[in-house]
C-alpha cells in the first residue's frame, strides 16, 4: 500500500550541479504531476503528465526536465542546480479523483 | 496566473469551535474541487472534495460549501481539535481534469486551547 513514494527524501546540492527526482506511484494512475513549495507561496506546478510518454508545462518549468517513459514512475531533472531551485519538491498522481502526494524531497542547493 | 486563491494567510479559533476556511477561485469552467490539508513536514492530504453540480458535501466533521455564482469554495471544520492545526489549500481542476490541480497559497489554522 505504498501510493507515491519520492526519492531522494533529502539532498544538498552545490550550485551548477544536476539530479533527478524519482517519483513512483502504484495506483495505475494515468496522472503525474510535479511541485514545488516555498514559504508563502504554496504550491506551484513545474510539469505534469497525463499519460505514459506525454510531459507538458506547468507554472514554472524554466530549469527542470521531465520524463515518464514509464506510467508508475514521473522523473524531474535538473540539469545545472541554482539556489533559487531550492526547495520543497512534491509529486502527485492522481486518475478521476483526488490527488495523492508522496512526502517530498527537500532539496537545497548552495 | 493562479486561479485559486485562499482570503486569509493565518485562521486563529479556540478548540472546540467551528472553522470556515474560504477560498475563491477565477476560472469559471472549473468543475471540480477539493480540498487538502498539509501537516508540517508532510504532502498534502485530501480532506473533501466537490463538483460543479453539487452546493454542499458533507463528511466526517467537515463540510464544503461551493458558490458558483460568486465563485467562492469554503471548508467548514466542526468543534476544531487540536490535530486540525495544519495548513489548508483549495486547489481545482478545470477541462476535464488532464490539466494540473492549481492550488492556493493556503491557511494556516492554529488551534487556540
Amino acid at each position: 500500500n505504498a501510493g507515491v513514494t519520492q526519492t531522494p527524501k533529502f539532498r544538498v546540492l552545490k550550485t551548477g550541479q544536476s539530479m533527478t527526482l524519482l517519483c513512483a506511484q502504484d495506483m495505475n494512475h494515468e496522472y503525474m504531476y510535479w511541485y514545488r513549495q516555498d514559504p508563502g507561496m504554496g504550491l506551484r506546478l513545474i510539469h505534469y503528465s497525463v499519460g505514459e510518454g506525454t510531459t507538458a508545462k506547468g507554472e514554472v518549468p524554466d530549469g527542470y526536465n521531465v520524463s515518464r517513459l514509464k506510467k508508475q514512475n514521473f522523473l524531474l531533472g535538473l540539469e545545472s542546480a541554482a539556489p533559487s531551485q531550492t526547495s520543497v519538491y512534491f509529486c502527485a498522481s492522481r486518475w478521476q479523483g483526488e490527488a495523492f502526494f508522496g512526502q517530498g524531497t527537500r532539496l537545497t542547493v548552495v | 496566473g493562479e486561479s485559486v486563491g485562499l482570503h486569509l494567510p493565518t485562521l486563529s479559533v479556540q478548540e472546540g469551535d467551528n472553522s470556515i476556511i474560504n477560498c475563491a477561485y477565477s476560472n469559471s469552467a472549473s468543475d471540480y474541487f477539493i480540498w487538502y490539508k498539509q501537516e508540517s513536514g508532510k504532502g498534502p492530504q485530501f480532506i473533501i472534495d466537490i463538483r460543479s453540480n453539487m452546493d454542499k458535501r458533507q463528511g466526517q466533521r467537515v463540510t464544503v460549501l461551493l458558490n458558483k455564482t460568486v465563485k467562492h469554495l469554503s471548508l467548514q471544520i466542526a468543534a476544531t481539535q487540536p490535530g486540525d492545526s495544519a495548513v489548508y489549500f483549495c486547489a481545482d481542476i478545470s477541462g476535464g481534469g488532464a490539466d494540473g490541480l492549481t492550488f492556493g497559497k493556503g491557511t494556516h489554522l492554529i488551534i487556540q486551547p
